[in-house]
């Protein structure tokens, strides 16, 4: 089945980048999303990208693919303290009328003053 | 239309003992998915439906759960016999039907058995 791998922490200053990163080893997934999960509440999707792009930009969001190498990358330029939360990649298949998604581990992403 | 909802927000039970959580759809989704997390884990699909049928079962879902969405809107899902590893947030998402379409999710039960 599919494997989708995260780092589990990153920490960075407030206003620089942060780039979280995801590697996921099923070729024939054709979207890939990101989450962000707050501290007693549900995921929220941020984003998503389907593999047939390279490139994907929302406001400080920067979705980058690399389908050769199976990896997803999600950039959140001039991170802020509310940005602190877990970051879920998610990538799925159109199968049976269903989007089912394999989710990462979830990176932990922690913004200090 | 709040959201996806689902209640109750935390139920601990006794190992051995049956429970049973509700999902309550945003209101024109027809598609309902449900998923298990636990600790320092991302969400595991575990069942989805389109409408009343389900579609679709992981074989994480063992014979001691069911998941059912009787009239296509609400859906419930029933763990018999609670197990210690059945301890997790079971998360219930949402959307329409559509090649690619957003999947809302709700805030989850979390299940605690002692």
């Amino acid at each position: 089945g599919e494997d989708v791998e995260q780092s589990l922490f990153l920490s960075v200053r407030e206003g620089d980048s942060s780039v979280i990163n995801c590697t996921y080893t099923d070729s024939s997934s054709t979207y890939l999303y990101w989450y962000k999960q707050e501290p007693g509440a549900g995921l929220q999707l941020l984003t998503y990208i389907f593999s047939n792009m390279d490139m994907k930009q929302d406001q400080r969001l920067t979705v980058l693919l690399n389908k050769k190498d199976k990896h997803l990358s999600l950039r959140i330029a001039d991170t802020q303290t509310g940005d602190s939360a877990i970051y879920f990649c998610a990538v799925g298949a159109f199968t049976g009328g269903g989007n089912k998604l394999t989710f990462g581990t979830g990176t932990q992403l922690k913004v200090e003053l | 239309d709040t959201g996806v909802s689902q209640d109750p927000r935390h139920k601990i039970t006794k190992r051995g003992q049956n429970v049973t959580f509700r999902c309550d759809p945003i209101s024109e989704h027809n598609r309902l998915y449900w998923y298990r997390q636990t600790l320092g884990q991302g969400p595991e699909f575990l069942t989805y439906f389109q409408n009343e049928a389900q579609l679709e079962k992981s074989r994480l879902l063992s014979d001691r759960f069911s998941a059912e969405r009787p009239k296509g809107s609400f859906s419930t899902l029933e763990i018999q016999r609670t197990e210690q590893g059945d301890s997790a947030m079971y998360l219930c998402a949402s959307s329409l039907t559509g090649y690619v379409t957003e999947a809302f999710f709700g805030q989850g039960t979390r299940l605690t058995v002692v």
